[in-house]
């Protein structure tokens, strides 16, 4: 069967530092990769999505960056982190359209 | 770009009380998922509807797709607090490469009074 996981589950950064947050999917090859950030009281917002390695669509402009270096390895980086960034990140996979997507459990990043 | 709105908001209900949560879009539902979402956690997935009229039932909670496949309801039956959560409704979007994106609607956080 297949798995996702997602690390870390939560993370506390300073303003202005780095990010690295990793996402693997098992069982499963060539699946499509999803980026979510899930801010308080809103819905989720799709921030990158990835149909393949070296390929990545960014769906809105921002202080993030996704990379896909290995078929089932997603990764969302930041060079600077800025307080609007803290959220609730959810990775994401899935096959084709009408098919659901499962999720991680998702990182608590807070910026301070 | 497709909007998904849900109600209500927020819901409170007595434990063994039945109640409905609506997915409403601006456009044609080509394919609608429910997931149920646990606070700090990532998002379970309970069904998807692609036709309209089409109803599933899983356990105590039952989704359906209306005709014209522009609403959604999820109805739980019988309450417990093991239903207390938040519940998501996502839809397919139509992408240029016509790869899958999935749009989901602000979320309808319920709780379960015992």
């Amino acid at each position: 069967s297949q798995t996702i996981h997602q690390w870390p589950a939560t993370l506390v950064q300073p303003v202005g530092s780095p990010l690295s947050l990793e996402c693997t999917v098992e069982g499963t090859s060539n699946p499509n990769l999803y980026w979510y950030r899930q801010a308080a009281g809103r819905g989720l917002q799709l921030l990158f999505y990835s149909v393949g390695i070296g390929q990545i669509s960014s769906e809105v402009p921002q202080n993030l960056s996704a990379s896909r270096p290995q078929d089932r390895q997603f990764i969302l980086s930041s060079k600077k982190l800025l307080l609007s960034d803290s959220g609730f990140y959810l990775c994401a996979w899935g096959r084709d359209k009408r098919w659901p997507l499962h999720f991680g459990n998702g990182t608590r990043l807070t910026v301070t | 770009s497709q909007e998904l709105e849900q109600s209500p908001q927020s819901l409170i209900v007595q434990e063994g009380k039945n109640l409905t949560i609506n997915c409403t879009s601006s456009k044609t539902l080509y394919g609608l998922y429910w997931y149920k979402q646990k606070y700090g956690e990532g998002l379970i997935f309970l069904m998807m509807l692609q036709k309209g009229g089409e109803e599933k039932s899983h356990e105590k909670i039952t989704a359906k797709l209306d005709e014209k496949k522009q609403q959604s309801s999820l109805h739980i039956t019988a309450s417990q607090p093991s239903h207390a959560g938040i519940y998501l409704c996502g839809a397919d979007m139509k992408t240029p490469g016509g790869y899958q994106k999935v749009t989901f609607g602000t979320g309808t956080k319920l709780q379960v009074i015992p």
